[in-house]
């Protein structure tokens, strides 16, 4: 079972690129890698999901390299309103769902 | 709004109490889910339903029970509680099971109070 380990915060500034780290060691060959966005009083909101390389879309790229035991999420030019907490999960093929303990965002003016 | 529907927002319950959490979703969606998130842990699955059948139970004690009556809706019986019980308490949906299904739709969940 895949344990995911994030930083616990992270400061950044409007208009800068933030990358946040996560670790899964033992990761297995058919899990897959997802983030998730948490504001206060709402439930997580879907970013991004990926296997392997790169996956990109309109909000954020996932990088994941070749041995899969860490992943990338990389915000480009983060605004205040990206202040949030961000939640890395392991999916597992046997329907276990690990996540991380998050790592909340600041963005600054 | 997420279409994902959670009642009640709030419940306060003391330990003897039996109570129910509602989840409705109308989002097509065959996999619906059971989240605990408390102040000091990460998001904890609970329970997964994938076409109304439940594939996994986490090692939740038995004074919470699942149902899902339909794709649609999923509801979690709670009885006897303790306080460490106290929670948020989200679900979710998603197009098709883990992994590597989509997205999952997540409710604004219960905030849950046990005293």
């Amino acid at each position: 079972l895949a344990k995911t380990t994030q930083p616990i915060s992270m400061d950044s500034y409007e208009g800068q690129e933030v990358n946040i780290t996560c670790s899964h060691n033992n990761i297995a060959t058919n899990d897959y890698i997802t983030w998730y966005q948490q504001f206060p009083s709402q439930g997580p909101r879907f970013i991004i999901q990926g296997y392997k390389t790169k996956v990109t879309n309109e909000v954020a790229s996932l990088f994941i390299p070749a041995d899969r035991k860490s992943s990338t999420l990389s915000l480009p030019r983060v605004s205040l309103s990206d202040t949030a907490v961000y939640y890395c999960l392991v999916e597992n093929a046997g329907n276990m769902l690990t996540f991380g303990g998050g790592t909340r965002l600041m963005v600054k003016p | 709004e997420t279409g994902v529907t959670q009642t009640p927002r709030h419940l306060v319950m003391g330990m003897t109490n039996k109570k129910s959490l509602k989840c409705e979703q109308h989002l097509g969606h065959n996999a619906m889910y059971w989240y605990k998130q408390s102040a000091k842990k990460p998001l904890e699955l609970m329970f997964v339903y994938n076409f109304k059948e439940q594939t996994e139970n986490n090692s939740v004690p038995s004074r919470f029970s699942p149902e899902c009556p339909n794709s649609s809706h999923l509801f979690l019986h709670l009885h006897t509680l303790q306080p460490e019980d106290s929670a948020l308490y989200l679900c979710a949906s998603s197009q098709e099971p883990p992994p590597g299904g989509g997205e999952q739709y997540f409710g604004p969940g219960t905030r849950l109070t046990v005293t």
